[in-house]
């Protein structure tokens, strides 16, 4: 199975501090073809970022993707709550044509 | 608003078949989506099965592609999954989900059902 690297596998914040996640493809990828999903315990995954750095609607603007090439990132500006979860990243690409990855988990530290 | 709702068994035998159905509602199977079946083991990331488009296109991850099938009812607008041989490895909650009009990701899921392989 193949899945995308992302780092830290845990990162540990304290409410109002600024979270930066990363995601690292394999090869070098249509800015178009890379998402990032949050998802809480018990629920479906929720679309935040498509398209590298497009938030989709509803998600708020502390919210920002960023990055090119094989590397990209997720950035929460100021964390809330309730966005201590899991976030994972996903490339668009051609076999198999999606792929996640591993998962970072936000815990409140 | 694209509400999505998967069903079936709970439970299923090695060596037996999973099969799963999504209901669609607010949109019909006809529309310009790309319809999608995703896994999650328990504790464990996401994969994703495959996709298919409602005039037959299909895509599937080449690890499940020998057991899979996909197809889809357009009289009821659903869409569904067959998983034959499983293994305890296909234990999963499944999602359905669909991209929308957010190309190349999935805006729209289900809430997932879980599947587990036991005797």
């Amino acid at each position: 199975e193949l899945v995308l690297p992302q780092s830290p596998g845990t990162l540990s914040l304290y409410p109002g501090e600024r979270a930066t996640l990363s995601c690292r493809v394999s090869q070098t990828t249509n800015s178009r073809h890379l998402a990032w999903y949050q998802q809480k315990p018990g629920q479906a995954p929720r679309l935040l970022i498509y398209g590298t750095s497009y938030r989709a609607t509803g998600i708020p603007d502390r919210f920002s993707g960023s990055g090119s090439g094989t590397d990209f990132s997720l950035t929460i500006s100021r964390l809330e709550p309730e966005d201590f979860a899991v976030y994972y990243c996903q490339q668009y690409g051609s076999s198999p044509r999606y792929t996640f990855g591993q998962g970072t988990k936000l815990e409140i530290k | 608003q694209v509400q999505l709702q998967e069903s079936g068994p709970g439970l299923v035998k090695p060596s037996g078949t999973l099969s799963l159905t999504c209901t669609v509602s607010g949109d019909s199977i006809t529309s310009d989506n790309w319809w999608s079946w995703i896994r999650q083991a328990p504790g464990e990331g996401l994969e994703w099965i495959g996709e298919m488009y409602h005039r037959g296109s299909t895509n599937y991850n080449p690890s499940l592609e020998s057991r899979v099938t996909f197809s889809i009812d357009r009289s009821t607008n659903q869409f569904s999954l067959k998983l034959n041989s499983v293994t305890a490895a296909d234990t999963a909650i499944y999602y359905c989900a669909a991209t929308g009009g957010y190309s190349y990701s999935y805006y729209y899921w289900g809430q997932g059902t879980l599947v587990t392989v036991s005797s």
